[in-house]
């Protein structure tokens, strides 16, 4: 059944290494969201996006976080520098645009930067 | 601006009782709500919606909620709860005309034998 793949589902880093997420949404959604999730914050969205287009990103540092969608079938998020404050679990959901806002979420990617 | 509030972040109930999980919106608009589910290491799924058809919602695994303008609520039953209910639930609002969602901040539910 169709559901939204990301990669790697765990990832250890150090202070100051890259990372990249990868998300693969549902065939044939238009629109993808990134979150992060911790005890202390809870589900915060960092990007969203609409037929590729980036629409909101305001809940993501600018400063070291970037997301992107190079095609259809594929979203990225990228952390460079990363901090230990970004240890998190970061989920990507896609869904159709003007659907009632049904998302289908990830099984996420476990973040811990030692 | 919408919002949700989700009444208490534990509950917890015997096997077999009922389960109330309580969420509040707040909406300029008609809202669509929403209540996913989350178990545990898993991504969020989706239990039910609201749309503005029927007013008594009923989504997966037993689970409904019913929508009460007058209350501004949309709180999730179950009439007989399953170990395996155990979860974190939350409580969303789609955005306006986005397809954003808002989400409360979880109610972690607990099943006792």
């Amino acid at each position: 059944d169709a559901r939204v793949t990301q990669t790697p589902r765990h990832k250890v880093t150090e202070m100051g290494q890259e990372v990249t997420m990868r998300c693969q949404p549902i065939l044939g959604h238009n629109t993808v969201f990134w979150y992060r999730q911790t005890m202390m914050q809870g589900l915060e969205l960092l990007a969203y996006f609409r037929n590729r287009a980036p629409l909101d990103d305001s809940g993501m540092p600018k400063d070291r976080f970037s997301a992107e969608m190079p095609d259809a079938t594929l979203a990225t998020l990228k952390i460079q520098p990363s901090e230990p404050r970004d240890s998190a679990v970061y989920f990507c959901a896609s869904g159709l645009a003007f659907e009632a806002g049904e998302q289908f979420f990830g099984p996420g990617t476990r973040l811990t930067v030692l | 601006a919408q919002s949700v509030t989700q009444l208490g972040s534990h509950v917890s109930v015997s096997e077999g009782a009922l389960v109330l999980l309580r969420c509040n919106y707040s909406s300029s608009v008609p809202p669509y709500l929403f209540w996913y589910v989350q178990y545990p290491n898993q991504g969020l799924q989706l239990l039910l919606k609201y749309t503005s058809a029927a007013t008594l919602v009923k989504g997966i695994n037993g689970f409904e909620a019913e929508f009460k303008k007058s209350e501004t609520s949309f709180h999730l039953t179950k009439p007989s709860a399953h170990m395996s209910d155990a979860a974190e639930y939350f409580c969303a609002v789609s955005e306006g005309n986005t397809d954003k969602l808002i989400f409360g901040t979880g109610t972690r539910l607990q099943v006792f034998p």
